[in-house]
């Protein structure tokens, strides 16, 4: 069974503190993968693409070890507004997405 | 900066009552989801739709559902006899599908509450 597996939290951390949580994904054909973010019954909204040689975007920053089907986000440098719950999103083919159940994360000031 | 809309933003109806959710996909844009995420769950797909047709469907999306597109704007989820299981806050997205950027752009949803 395809499945999309995280970390679920949740982390409590301090402003200023680094967190990082983990994916790992069942599918080794999986083709494209996602950190999307989604707060309290509003809609997913896409963070940052994965991609193979790992990549940045301010404070966030995404592995992919595709050998073990892992993928990893770190954000550094919390804000108050990180908090949110983290969805790590698997794209096995043209046509639908698969999501984990979420990472919640709360940064406290 | 173009995005997905979504009505109701709230849908409250009875067991075995039928309903639409509607849906305006981002112009230009060539596929069309919906996906459903019950209260504390997984966001969980549904169905694709593309060039006018279903391209794929969950185990969810049994006969009790249909989608369509009527027009060049608006695309519908209808379930035809609503069940308190179908309960969920149900999220449309869309992609543009001409280039490798494979980002989906997902509405705001509706809350769909069966009684």
């Amino acid at each position: 069974r395809k499945e999309v597996e995280q970390d679920p939290g949740p982390f409590n951390v301090p402003e200023g503190a680094t967190v990082a949580f983990n994916c790992t994904y069942s599918n080794s054909a999986s083709q494209s993968f996602f950190w999307y973010r989604q707060d309290c019954r509003k809609e997913p909204k896409l963070l940052m693409s994965v991609y193979s040689s790992g990549n940045e975007d301010g404070r966030f920053t995404a592995q992919l070890n595709r050998a073990s089907q892992y993928i990893s986000l770190l954000i550094r440098d919390s804000k108050l507004s990180d908090s949110a719950t983290y969805l790590c999103v698997v794209n096995d083919d043209d046509y639908k997405l698969s999501f984990g159940a979420g990472t919640t994360v709360t940064v406290r000031a | 900066e173009p995005e997905v809309t979504q009505t109701p933003s709230h849908q409250v109806t009875q067991m075995g009552q039928e309903v639409i959710l509607r849906c305006v996909p981002i112009s230009n844009h060539l596929y069309f989801y919906w996906y459903r995420q019950i209260l504390g769950q997984k966001v969980e797909f549904l169905v694709s739709f593309y060039n006018n047709e279903i391209s794929e469907k969950s185990e969810i999306f049994d006969d009790q559902f249909s989608v369509e597109r009527p027009d060049g704007s608006n695309f519908t989820l209808k379930i035809r006899s609503t069940k308190l299981e179908d309960s969920a806050m149900y999220f449309c997205a869309s992609r543009d599908g001409r280039n490798s950027y494979n980002e989906q752009f997902f509405g705001p949803g509706t809350r769909l509450t069966v009684l």
